[in-house]
């Protein structure tokens, strides 16, 4: 089946650093790939939409500037904490949605996940 | 405004029993439903999904129930195995292609031996 990867699985870093995380689709190509944010005990909430090739788009109260995200390439899209501050430590995880085609004829795209980065900023 | 709630912040159950997983939307423009199921430290994995055209979907020992006039769905897992002790995210979408989801806060599942 289907494969989103990302790496690391765990950071650990110091305030006023940079974090790159790397989302990969190891057997598809993905325009588009999303990433979430998740607080103990709470939802997952998501933060942008990184489309291939364009800039990405981000929820509303998320900072672009603070979190990059480039998707370079069909397989690839990375997310940057910039200036990373305690209150960055999260869990997060990025998704890849897989678009084929059903028994029945129809274009469907399932959401493929990663396993997710505990970052935790010191 | 969480537009997906499961109020249960976990649930326990007895091995063989029934698991009941609730989860209550807002938005009346969610016309696709899924319940992704997480371990710690791991990413969520697909388990069911649901489109507002149905109000019941089945797969093994996962069924989804909706109701679309209370903006309610439910996840049945008979029998419950301690395996399924996991934390369940009900899920909704505006598309079907069920891309840009919303997520509850999840449920914490125990089912004990």
């Amino acid at each position: 089946g289907a494969v989103v990867s990302q790496h690391p699985s765990r950071v650990i870093c110091k305030s006023g650093t940079s974090v790159k995380i790397e989302c990969r689709s190891l057997d598809f190509q993905a325009t588009t790939m999303f990433w979430y944010r998740q607080f103990p005990k709470q939802s997952l909430m998501l933060m942008a939409t990184s489309n291939e090739g364009s800039k990405a788009t981000y929820e509303q109260g998320v900072e672009k500037d603070k979190f990059l995200i480039n998707h370079a390439s069909l397989t690839l899209s990375t997310l940057t904490v910039t200036s990373a501050h305690p209150e960055d430590s999260s869990f997060y995880i990025c998704s890849a949605r897989r678009w084929g085609w059903t028994s029945g004829g129809t274009n469907t795209g399932e959401l493929f996940f990663g396993e997710g980065s505990r970052l935790t900023v010191l | 405004d969480q537009q997906v709630k499961q109020n249960s912040p976990s649930l326990s159950v007895q091995e063989g029993r029934i698991s009941i997983l609730n989860c209550d939307y807002t938005n009346s423009m969610f016309d696709y439903f899924l319940w992704y199921k997480k371990y710690p430290a791991e990413g969520p994995t697909f388990l069911i999904s649901i489109s507002s055209i149905k109000d019941k979907n089945e797969d093994g020992r996962f069924t989804v129930f909706l109701n679309k006039s209370a903006k309610h769905l439910s996840l049945h897992i008979v029998p419950s195995q301690p395996g399924d002790s996991a934390v369940y995210f009900c899920a909704a979408s505006g598309e079907t292609s069920g891309s840009r989801l919303t997520f509850g806060e999840g449920t914490q599942l125990t089912v004990n031996p």
